[in-house]
C-alpha cells in the first residue's frame, strides 16, 4: 500500500537556525514526489517536484532532495515568514496522490 | 488567471441535507481532484477525474458523488450529509504533474 510519513510533526526554530524535514515513502512505481507549503486557512501551494533518486531542487532558503526511500526539505537560515505547514505527497503508478500529515514549522524571531 | 476557485467558502448543513460544491479551473488542465483535510489525517483523496466525462474513486469515496460535465468544472455532491463529513474540502487541478489547489470550502454538518 502506498504510504507517506512525515517527521517531525512540529518543529520550532529560532530565526537563522537551519534544519531539515523528513518525508519517507513506500510506493509502487514512483511517478513524482511533491512538496507543498500550506498557510493557515489556505490551500496548499506547490514548492518542488522530484522524480528520481539523487535529484535536488532549490528555491530561496529551501532545498529538496530525494533518495529511493525518503525526501528531505532543508531549510537554511529560516525567517519568520517561512512558518507554515509543509506537506509531502507521492504519485504512484496510477493517477492518485498520497499525502503525509505534514510538518508544522514555527520560526521564532 | 483565477487559477482554481471553489464555491462556497463556508457552509453549515443539518444531518440529512444535500449540497453540491463547485470547483472551477481556467488552466485547461485535464486532471481534477477532490480532497478532504481533517486534523491529524492529512489530505485524503475522495474522487478524481482524468478528463471531461470521466470520474474515478479515490481513497475515501463513500457518501460522495462527482461529475465532470465540462473540462473546467468538477462538482462534488453530498446526497445525505453526516456529521462525519464535517471537514475542509479542497479541489485541485493538474496537467499531470504538480497539483494546483483552490482555497478550500469549510463544511460543518450538525
Amino acid at each position: 500500500e502506498d504510504q507517506v510519513t512525515q517527521s517531525p510533526e512540529a518543529l520550532r526554530l529560532q530565526e537563522g537556525e537551519s534544519s531539515s524535514l523528513n518525508c519517507s515513502y513506500t510506493v509502487s512505481g514512483l511517478r513524482g514526489l511533491f512538496w507543498y507549503r500550506q498557510d493557515p486557512g489556505k490551500g496548499p501551494e506547490f514548492l518542488f517536484t522530484l522524480y528520481s533518486a539523487g535529484e535536488e531542487k532549490e528555491k530561496e532558503r529551501l532545498k529538496a532532495t530525494l533518495t529511493k526511500k525518503e525526501s528531505f526539505l532543508h531549510i537554511t537560515a529560516p525567517k519568520p515568514e517561512d512558518s507554515a505547514t509543509y506537506l509531502c505527497a507521492v504519485r504512484g503508478g496510477g493517477n492518485q496522490f498520497y499525502f503525509g500529515t505534514g510538518t508544522s514549522l514555527t520560526v521564532i524571531p | 488567471n483565477a487559477g482554481v476557485t471553489q464555491t462556497p467558502k463556508f457552509r453549515v448543513l443539518k444531518t440529512g441535507q444535500s449540497m453540491t460544491l463547485l470547483c472551477a479551473q481556467d488552466m485547461n488542465h485535464e486532471y481534477m481532484y477532490w480532497y478532504r483535510q481533517d486534523p491529524g489525517m492529512g489530505l485524503r483523496l475522495i474522487h478524481y477525474s482524468v478528463g471531461e466525462g470521466t470520474t474515478a474513486k479515490g481513497e475515501v469515496p463513500d457518501g460522495y458523488n462527482v461529475s465532470r460535465l465540462k473540462k473546467q468544472n468538477f462538482l462534488l455532491g453530498l446526497e445525505s450529509a453526516a456529521p462525519s463529513q464535517t471537514s475542509v474540502y479542497f479541489c485541485a487541478s493538474s496537467y499531470g504533474g504538480e497539483q494546483f489547489f483552490g482555497p478550500g470550502t469549510r463544511l460543518t454538518v450538525l
